[in-house]
């Protein structure tokens, strides 16, 4: 089974920018969780989405969101990007509606801003 | 308080010995915990889950969770270089108690070496 796939794997953009990041989940997975994984920070929850829904929401301003579609397929974007934006984004994903509800992590994409 | 507490080490220790790794929490909520190894520049990867207290054994992995005392650990037998990596323990609510959709959350991780 193809595990949890993210793309750009790199991207490095200038502050005030945005961007998007891509996640595919696995197969028949239907939430996708997002989390910022910086050295000093670790890893922190962004939101989470199932079935097209945004259901919980991490500890970030506003320039930070997502949107899920009808296939599970997830993107998240940040606005006016800051240089303290540096780091991995991680999507996971799990059925969502049962247990057990561990999350299978993808490899990420590292965000540079300068 | 962090709500999950991680010695992030570094431990460096020889081939073939027993590695103990631990984690504190203070939300009495959490019911359902993770292990994840991480190597560096990859995602982590899950490594183990339990329920509620109790003992778990995955070939050289066991993980331990003890809710009274609000603490759960990883040992890791006959280790291998190939183990050394970041160990990140996550923890999550769900159910009556109230279900946190999609949050995990993670301890700081504690990087380990197992020299040969």
């Amino acid at each position: 089974k193809a595990g949890v796939t993210q793309t750009p794997r790199y991207l490095i953009k200038t502050r005030g920018q945005q961007v998007t990041l891509s996640c595919s989940p696995i197969s028949g997975h239907r939430s996708v969780s997002w989390y910022q994984q910086t050295p000093g920070q670790g890893l922190q929850f962004l939101f989470e989405y199932f079935s097209e829904t945004q259901r919980n929401k991490g500890n970030f301003p506003g320039r930070f969101s997502g949107r899920q579609f009808s296939n599970s397929r997830s993107e998240m974007n940040v606005s006016t990007l800051e240089l303290g934006d540096s780091a991995l984004y991680l999507c996971a994903s799990s059925w969502g509606d049962r247990g057990p509800y561990e999350q299978y992590f993808g490899p990420g994409t590292r965000l540079t801003v300068t | 308080q962090k709500e999950v507490e991680q010695d992030p080490g570094p431990l460096s220790v020889p081939e073939g010995a027993i590695v103990s790794l631990n984690c504190t929490y203070s939300n009495s909520a959490f019911q359902y915990f993770m292990w994840y190894r991480q190597y560096s520049r990859k995602g982590p990867e899950l490594l183990m889950y339990t329920y509620s207290s109790g003992n778990k054994e995955d070939g050289r992995f066991t993980a331990q969770v003890d809710k009274s005392s609000k603490y759960i650990s990883l040992f890791i037998r006959d280790s291998q270089p190939s183990d050394s990596a970041t160990y990140l323990c996550a923890m999550t609510t769900f159910g009556a108690g109230g279900t946190s959709y999609g949050k995990l959350t993670f301890g700081q991780g504690t990087i380990l070496t197992v020299h040969p």
